[in-house]
């Protein structure tokens, strides 16, 4: 009954490759988010989609590609892996228009680059 | 442009006592919210406690409160009572309305270690 799941948990794989983070939330919610957590923790946000439309962009470069097949998933496709891709990327979710709502997070899937 | 401070980078505390976590955050908004977020190392974010800045009392949660100063700009998170599974790190989070979303901006986090 997990409410924001993430797949794979850990990721490791070479450089250049290409590679996909699969999140799913079952709480209802219309938007759903990806953020970075770099080496020291630092969280910050990548995108925002709302009802599958693309909201918050924060100058992502371009090789990230999120897909929002509906507003229950939200995947993010990494093509040409850098080593500075390397951080754990958390899912979330939340009811847009509620500001006291909090966003769930999911558990995070950690991106090693070899 | 919002920004939100926590400026101890690491704390300790002895189980059973009380510790403070500082944060502080720059905004032109009048209304907002605030959260704190625990991550142990199991790597989750857990919400520990959420505050609205028009709401002048301050939010309580079991054991955790808030001490919010509104003119300060201060977030201050209150654990009592420390128990060693509270050791965490422990980000104050600031809600910024983009749009029609909403996305939250982080501290740097706060590394918080409670001792037997």
């Amino acid at each position: 009954d997990t409410a924001v799941s993430q797949t794979p948990k850990y990721l490791v794989t070479q450089m250049g490759n290409d590679k996909s983070i699969k999140c799913e939330q079952n709480l209802g919610h219309d938007t759903m988010y990806w953020y970075k957590q770099d080496s020291k923790k630092f969280l910050k946000i990548m995108f925002s989609y709302n009802n599958k439309e693309l909201i918050i962009n924060e100058t992502v470069p371009n090789r990230f590609s999120p897909k929002s097949p509906d507003k229950a998933h939200l995947n993010l496709h990494i093509n040409s892996l850098e080593l500075g891709d390397s951080a754990v990327y958390f899912c979330a979710s939340s009811q847009a228009g509620l500001r006291n709502q909090p966003q769930h997070f999911g558990d995070g899937t950690r991106l090693s680059i070899l | 442009a919002q920004t939100v401070t926590q400026s101890q980078p690491e704390m300790s505390v002895q189980e059973a006592e009380t510790v403070t976590l500082s944060c502080t955050y720059d905004t032109s908004e009048s209304n907002y919210y605030l959260f704190w977020y625990k991550q142990p190392p199991s790597r989750q974010m857990i919400l520990v406690i959420r505050q609205e800045a028009y709401k002048q009392q301050n939010a309580t949660e079991n054991r955790f409160s808030v001490n919010f100063q509104k003119a300060a700009k201060s977030f201050s998170l209150k654990i009592s009572d420390s128990q060693l599974g509270d050791t965490a790190m422990y980000f104050c989070a600031f809600m910024k309305r983009t749009g029609g979303s909403e996305k939250l901006v982080f501290g740097k986090g706060t590394k918080l270690t409670v001792n037997p």
